[in-house]
């Protein structure tokens, strides 16, 4: 079965400074791995995936990821974090299941942006 | 604007009670799914439809009955609400079933809240 472990349930960085949040992976098969960002009280938006096209992935907000398989990790980053990046940070992996997809998501980091 | 629905976002109801959750998606996606995330922010797939066809049932109780009229509407019918059903319910959608790096588009959650 596939999984996803997420490092640390609370970040706390200061406005501009480097954001890292942590994800592992596990997985008998190449995976696909996305990253869902969840602001207070709405849906969960992408902020990208990656799909084996390329190893370092740039989604939206200035977001980005590398999927590095010999540490079985894809952790998301962001060079300087702004306060409106304050959200709940969700790592999945989607697996084929009888006959469909799911995603099957880590705990969740929330990011706290301080001034 | 074209997204996924749900209605309603905050539902307060009796235990023992009987209640809906209806989803629509306007994306032109042929799968949709229902995950359900606790108190604790986990997310938790339920089921996924294809087409108006059951393609996940991951071990729900069956008081959860799921129906799709058709490929963009996908309801959620929940009896005898127990206490430990309050949570957060999220529709989702996305393109073709059977391929795993499709993403899957979130809509804003219907929060249930059962006393």
């Amino acid at each position: 079965a596939q999984s996803v472990t997420q490092l640390g349930s609370h970040v706390s960085v200061s406005e501009g400074a480097l954001v890292l949040l942590r994800c592992n992976y596990s997985s008998s098969v190449p995976p696909y791995l996305f990253w869902y960002v969840q602001y207070p009280n709405q849906g969960l938006q992408l902020l990208l995936k990656y799909t084996s096209a390329a190893t370092l992935v740039k989604g939206i907000n200035g977001f980005e990821a590398e999927f590095k398989k010999s540490e079985t990790s894809f952790h998301l980053t962001k060079p300087s974090a702004h306060m409106s990046d304050a959200a709940e940070y969700f790592c999945a992996v989607s697996g084929f299941t009888g006959g469909g997809n799911k995603l099957t998501f880590g705990t969740g980091t929330q990011l706290k942006v301080e001034l | 604007d074209t997204a996924v629905s749900q209605t309603p976002k905050y539902l307060v109801t009796q235990m023992g009670n009987d209640k809906s959750i209806k989803c629509e998606q306007n994306l032109g996606h042929d799968t949709m799914y229902w995950y359900k995330q606790d108190s604790k922010k986990f997310l938790k797939i339920m089921f996924s439809y294809n087409n108006k066809e059951l393609i996940i049932n991951e071990t729900v109780p069956n008081r959860f009955s799921p129906k799709s009229p058709d490929k963009a509407h996908l309801n959620l019918h929940i009896n005898s609400l127990e206490l430990g059903d309050s949570a957060v319910y999220f529709c989702a959608s996305s393109r073709l079933a059977g391929v795993s790096y499709n993403e899957q588009f979130f809509g804003p959650g219907t929060r249930l809240t059962v006393l």
